[in-house]
């Protein structure tokens, strides 16, 4: 099964642009990369997907590689509502289930 | 729009009783799911919905059933409840988009359940 591998914790200042990794070498061709996230134990939040281009919206931007190997997850403006629990999501199930893994615990600090 | 409604919140159940947890959306969404989470992990899909009348098994479907009678409704129902069921559960449902397809799920607020 396609798998995604991600930091397990990071921080950073508030104010500042976190970036988040992402690795997904086994995504195959047709198959979107998700983000979403986690706060305090509520429902994740769906931030933003891409196949191959970079794409932006309200939340944040995601950066592909061209190989689509790895991503990036650009919150460009970090602020303390954005400490949660970040999740990629780049592959399925032998059910064509999407997998998600244990994802990135972002802190952010004053 | 509500979005994806869950009951109840919290729920006590002791071993071997039986329950149902009610999952309702009004964004005439196809796509119906349901998560469990476990602490510091990720979510495993227990079963899933294409639409009205179609289900499907996911990662961890033993104990649990689903039926899919209209759009809006999912309802997951614990057969006999065990402490390995404890957890907390989310429901989802997903807006389809272009092509190939795309699946932004959105999610309800989870049911906490603890059985003793």
């Amino acid at each position: 099964d396609a798998k995604t591998t991600q930091p397990t914790s990071m921080d950073c200042a508030e104010g500042r642009a976190a970036n988040l990794p992402c690795n997904h070498s086994t995504i195959s061709g047709n198959e979107y990369v998700y983000w979403y996230r986690q706060i305090h134990s509520q429902g994740p939040q769906y931030i933003i997907h891409g196949l191959k281009n970079n794409e932006t919206n309200e939340m944040a931007s995601l950066i592909i590689t061209e190989d689509r190997k790895s991503s990036t997850l650009i919150l460009p403006h970090a602020t303390l509502r954005d400490t949660a629990v970040y999740y990629c999501i780049g592959g399925r199930d032998s059910n064509y289930q999407l997998i998600w893994g244990a994802g990135t615990k972002l802190i952010i600090k004053p | 729009n509500a979005g994806v409604t869950q009951t109840p919140k919290f729920q006590v159940l002791k071993t071997g009783q039986s329950m149902t947890l009610q999952c309702a959306q009004d964004m005439n969404h196809e796509y119906m799911s349901w998560y469990r989470q476990d602490p510091g992990m990720g979510l495993r899909l227990i079963h899933y919905s294409v639409g009205a009348g179609i289900t499907d098994q996911g990662e961890v479907p033993n104990g649990y059933n689903v039926s899919r009678s209209t759009t809006e409704d999912f309802p997951l129902r614990l057969l006999s409840a065990a402490p390995s069921q404890t957890s907390v559960y989310f429901c989802a449902s997903s807006r389809r988009a272009g092509v190939p397809v795309s699946y932004e799920q959105y999610f309800g607020p989870g049911t906490r359940l603890t059985v003793t």
